[in-house]
Formats: C-alpha cells, structure tokens, sequence
C-alpha cells in the first residue's frame, strides 16, 4: 500500500511568488492534515480536513494560504504571495475516520521543503 | 491541551536498552499517550500509544504508571538506525497532533 504522498519535495521560489503544494493521503483516509515546521521550531498543525469538509483551519497562519481538498482526494496548500517567514517544511499526514476511543495514528508524508528568498 | 516535557537529547550505544520519559502533569481522563519517530528529511512517524500500564509492540514498550502523570518509551537494543528524534504526545481526538520540541537520540557504535 502506497504511504502518503507529497509534490514537490523542495521548492523555491522568490517572495511574492504563488506555490502550491499537493498531498496524496493514503487511500481511504477521510482525515487530512496539514503541518509546517518553520526553521528551528516545532512542528505545528495547520488544518485538517475529513473528507472534503474543512473540520480544523484554526493553525492556518493568514488568509496568504489557502487549502483545498476537491473531492475528498488529494489536497493542495496554496501560498500567495510567498512570504520569507513560510520557508520551512510543509508536512501532510492522513488517518481513517471513525475509532471508538483513542486517536488514529497518522501517516505522514515526507514533506515538502519550501524556500522563498 | 496536556503540555508534556521530555528531555531535550540522549546518546547510547548500539545494544544497549534505552529509556525516554516523558512528564505531562496535567493529562485529561480520556487522553492517550502516543509516542512519534521522526528521522531527518523523513515526516513523524507513529511508534507507540497507550492509555495505563503497559504497551508493546515490535519495536518499542511503552510503561505508563497508575497517576499517568509520566510515561516511558523503551527501545530495546538500540541500533544506529534507531538515531532520530522522538516526540511524545498527549491527547484524545483526531483533529489534530501537538508536537514539542522531542528528544533527539544519538546511537554511537
């Protein structure tokens, strides 16, 4: 079975440029999740989505990103315009829906390295 | 949220057992402790959860004492490939993951 997927795997780009990153979850999860790791701190949640439906984007840090999840599949994080301060690694991670007690564990992918000079 | 502290880095030796503890004083009822592996350029990945006493699996035991207050992950026999960064965990819903800063294992030969 194929694990969670991300596109690209480093990017850079200059500020002020758009960047959209792609997360394949893996099949079957209706729990997305999107992460970011800006330099020297700590892995942070962004929002989560099950299935198409946003149920979480209180981690989005400004109205710069945008996430979509079109169809309860793949998923993109949009950045427009970049900023310096979103260089960092972008981490998607998925999970199945519905335990009875406990969280699931979640997948993740292995990242999406964002520079923007 | 249950703020948990861990030791911020460890190093041992190849074969040897080692033990992370992680303290979370405040910990709800209904959460669990879950405990993630993350190796570099790699995403989180999970290792371990557990509710009270004691978990094992393949690769790791997890030892959670009655208070709850505190809980140990331990890996058996360390190898180098066992190098990465740890992070224990502490909550119940899915919605979503609260990673502090883990402790980074460094295994010599």
């Amino acid at each position: 079975e194929a694990g969670v997927t991300q596109f690209p795997s480093h990017s850079v780009i200059e500020k002020g440029q758009t960047v959209t990153l792609r997360c394949d979850p893996i099949s079957g999860h209706d729990n997305l999740y999107w992460y970011r790791r800006v330099m020297g701190k700590e892995i942070k949640f962004l929002l989560h989505f099950v299935k198409e439906s946003k149920q979480d984007e209180s981690g989005m840090p400004n109205n710069r990103f945008l996430a979509e999840r079109t169809g309860g599949t793949y998923s993109t994080l949009k950045v427009q315009p970049a900023e310096l301060e979103d260089s960092g690694v972008y981490f998607c991670a998925s999970s199945q829906l519905g335990r009875l007690a406990g969280p699931y564990e979640q997948y993740f992918g292995p990242g999406t390295r964002l520079t923007v000079t | 949220l249950a703020k948990t502290t861990q030791p911020i880095s460890m190093d041992s030796y190849e074969g040897q057992e080692v033990n992370i503890t992680c303290s979370h004083n405040n910990i709800a009822t209904n959460d669990y402790i879950t405990w993630y592996q993350q190796f570099p350029s790699q995403g989180p990945r999970f290792i371990i959860q557990g509710y009270k006493t004691k978990v094992t699996n393949e690769v790791a035991s997890l030892f959670i004492p009655a208070d709850r207050k505190s809980s140990t992950l331990s890996l058996p026999r360390v190898s180098l490939s066992d190098t990465a960064v740890y992070y224990c965990l502490v909550g119940y819903n899915t919605d979503k993951l609260i990673f502090g800063t883990g402790t980074r294992l460094q295994v010599f030969p």
